[in-house]
Formats: structure tokens, sequence, C-alpha cells
């Protein structure tokens, strides 16, 4: 099975600043077939990005995915209070699918 | 209301059995293809069970296989999975998740409930 690694795994940053979040799979996924979510403690996770690019409805333009092949970042241009959360990716490009570890984003 | 809502959850012993439940609301659930995912405390999420919109297909982790069974019954908008032999591996929170488009096999969610507790512990 494919493995996520997430990198870093908190990441301490301010409302404002810029948070790039990384995710590393220990092979090709293919057509690019990664996903990210925002969860929050008691709350449902919520599809930011799918297929590695896409913004899933409602998803406010400062989140942006890109990356290919191995490779993968989770872009938030200007973080606000609400975006504090931990984010996961996930691969459905092949089986069974899988998901990074999660990296936590918290107020500095 | 758009929604997915688990219950069923709470503390078994190791050995026991337990059935969650899944009720959809809001869409046109009996067109989309559902699963359920886990969390185990302090780790990330893990996909458990598929099961297709017509309940015609299903897929397992290897690691709940023979164990769970996951099931949906569309004329009652409800998804639910049986798991059996349970461990204390088995404790997380479950969440039933979308496909993200309708009869398309995507694999990936765009609706989640807020997730039902299961402990399992002696």
């Amino acid at each position: 099975e494919i493995v996520l690694t997430q990198s870093p795994d908190t990441l301490s940053l301010s409302p404002g600043e810029r948070a790039t979040l990384s995710c590393r799979a220990s092979q090709s996924v293919s057509s690019s077939y990664l996903a990210w979510y925002q969860h929050k403690s008691g709350q449902a996770p919520r599809l930011l990005i799918y297929d590695a690019s896409s913004r899933a409805t409602g998803i406010p333009d400062r989140f942006s995915g890109s990356g290919s092949g191995t490779d993968f970042t989770l872009t938030i241009s200007s973080l606000e209070a609400e975006d504090f959360a931990v984010f996961y990716c996930q691969q459905y490009g092949s089986s069974p699918i899988t998901f990074g570890q999660g990296t936590r984003l918290e107020i500095k | 209301q758009v929604q997915l809502v688990e219950s069923g959850g709470g503390v078994v012993q190791p050995g026991r059995s337990l059935r969650l439940s899944c009720a959809a609301s809001g869409f046109t659930f009996h067109r989309f293809d559902m699963h359920w995912v886990r969390q185990a405390p302090g780790k990330g999420l893990e996909w458990v069970a598929f099961m297709s919109f017509d309940g015609s297909n299903e897929k397992y982790a290897d690691y709940v296989k023979g164990r769970f069974s996951i099931s949906r019954d569309n004329s009652k908008n409800t998804l639910y999975l049986q798991m059996g032999s349970l461990t204390t591996e088995d404790t997380a929170v479950f969440y039933c998740a979308r496909d993200r488009l309708a009869k398309r096999g995507n694999w990936h969610f765009d609706l989640w409930g807020r997730g039902t507790l299961v402990a399992v512990s002696s």
C-alpha cells in the first residue's frame, strides 16, 4: 500500500501568515488522485482539495493544492482564525486508499 | 439539511459485536457510494469499508476482513457497519462518509458525519 508521510507534524503560525503543508507518497500517486481534508476536534472532516489541485465546493480560494507523482503541497495563502486544525492528505489512486498521519496547524 | 449522523457506538468487551448506523438526509442517498473511516485515539484517519450505491459491491480493509460487514438500506437512507470479534485495537471514532460524485466511484469524500465512538474494553 502507498504510505503518505506529512510534514511537519506541527506548524505554528499566526493569522495572516502563509502555511505550506507537505505530503510525500512512498510511490507515485496515480493520476494525481490526492485529496486534502481539514479536521477540527469533534467535527466532521471537511474536503478541501481533490485531484491534487481542484478546490471542493465552497472552499475559499486561499486554499490551494499542487504537486504530482510523489510530492504534494497544500498552501493556505493568508491564515484566518478558523483555519487552525489538523490537515490530512489522502490518496485514492491505488487500493487500499490511505491517509497521511496529519499535520496540526496551531496558532503561534 | 445535507448531513450524515452516526449512532450505535459505546463501550463493548473484547470479542463482542456491535452495529453502527449512519442516517443520511438532505440528498439522494441511493445514488452515492458510501464508506466507513475510523480514527483511533491520537492517530490519523484510516479507511475501513466501502459499499456501492446499490449495495452490489463491497470492499474492506485487510485488518477488518471477515470481522466487519457493511450494508445499507436505501429505503431507510441508512448505512450500517456490523462489527464482530472486536479487539482493543478497534477502539476508535467511526465516521461514515459519502463519495464526492454520485455513482462514480471517486473514493474521496465530500460529506462526513461527526462520528460515533467505539471503545473496546474489558
